[in-house]
Formats: structure tokens, sequence, C-alpha cells
């Protein structure tokens, strides 16, 4: 059974900051992972998705490594805004039609 | 505009009165999903279905139906609610397996 796991639980940054949010999933036969933000009482946004025979993918300010060997994926967020504030949720897809996997999620706040 | 809608976005019932949660999507996905999302728990899949007529139970089906008649609709019924259906419930909906996932705005849901 797939386990995902995010770390740290939460992280609390000033503005301007780059940091890094940890992803770590216990079977590699993955189809991709994806990245979500989710701010409080919403629902979930896409930020970033992997194929499993990618390495990483970017969009501005963000940016997705995957390492299927090892399990292992890091969202990195480049100069942190006060608008950056939410949870991120790493979600891997298996070898099943349409199921994701979640974390438990990072709740991220950047204080200005 | 591209999205998932989910209906009603918010519902207290009391137990064992029937109730039906719609999800629509507009972009001719054929994979779609329900999650529920609880503290502690993270999200979970419920049931996910491959294309119309094609269901499938994911981690957590007790307690609910799902049914796939056309490709955008696919509602969640629960015949009989109980407290422990307490939770925030996302529909999601993806053009092909393992591709990017696009959730609905949830609907959360209170059974006394």
């Amino acid at each position: 059974k797939q386990e995902v796991t995010q770390i740290p639980a939460a992280l609390s940054v000033p503005e301007g900051e780059n940091l890094v949010l940890n992803c770590s999933f216990t079977d590699s036969a993955i189809y991709n992972l994806q990245w979500f933000r989710q701010d409080p009482g919403k629902g979930l946004t896409s930020l970033l998705l992997i194929q499993s025979s990618q390495r990483e993918q970017t969009s501005g300010r963000l940016n997705a490594s995957l390492d299927k060997s090892s399990g292992r994926s890091t969202l990195y967020i480049a100069a942190s805004q006060p608008g950056d504030s939410a949870t991120y949720l790493c979600a891997v897809s298996g070898t099943s039609y349409g199921k994701l996997t979640f974390g438990q999620g990072t709740i991220l706040t950047v204080h200005p | 505009e591209a999205q998932v809608t989910q209906n009603p976005r918010y519902l207290i019932t009391v137990t064992g009165k029937k109730l039906t949660v719609t999800c629509s999507q507009n972009m001719n996905h054929e994979y779609m999903s329900w999650y529920r999302q609880d503290p502690g728990l993270g999200l979970r899949q419920i049931y996910y279905s491959m294309n119309v007529e094609v269901t499938d139970k994911g981690d957590v089906p007790e307690g609910y139906k799902v049914s796939r008649k056309e490709k955008r609709n696919f509602p969640l019924i629960l015949e009989s609610p109980s407290p422990n259906q307490t939770s925030l419930y996302f529909c999601a909906s993806s053009p092909t397996q393992g591709g990017e996932q696009f959730f609905g705005p949830g609907t959360r849901l209170t059974v006394l």
C-alpha cells in the first residue's frame, strides 16, 4: 500500500526566503506526482505535475523535482511571499486508474 | 471556464436521511473521483470512475454509492448518512489515467 509522507508538517518563514518542502513515498511504481495548494476552507489548486519519466517541472517561482528510485520529491519555492501561505499537498498517482494517494500536507506561513 | 462544480457547497442533515452531492465537469474528462478530507487522516479516495458506466471502489467506499450515467456527471450518494460521514468532500476529474487532476471547490457535510 502506497504511503506518502510530507516533512515538515508546518513551516514559518519570513518573506523573501527560499524554501523547500519534502515529500516521500514508499512505492516507486507511480505514474506521476502532483503538488497542490489548499487555502483554508477551499479546494485544491494544482501547482505542478511531474510524470514518472521526468525529473523536474517549473512554474514561475515553483520548481518540483522527482527522484522515483528513492521515492522522493521536493517543492522549491523561491522568494516566498505572504500570499504563498497555504497548505501544500503532495500526491502520487499509482498503477490504479485515477487514484491519488495524498500526504498529510505542509502548512506554510510566510510572514511579512 | 474549465471547471469542476459541486453542489451543495454546505449541507447539514440528520442521520438516515438520504442525500446526493452532485459533481459536474465541463472538460470532457474520462476520469472522475470522489475524496473525503478529515483532520489527521488527510484526503482519501472514496470511489472513482474510468468512464461512463465504469466505477470502482477507492480506499473508503463503505456507506457511499456513485453512478456515472453521463461523462460529465458523477454524483455521490449517501443512502443512510451517519455522523462518521461528517467530512469535507471533493470531486476531481482528469483527462487521462495518471493525468493532472482538477478538483472541485468542496462540499462540507455535517450529519447530526
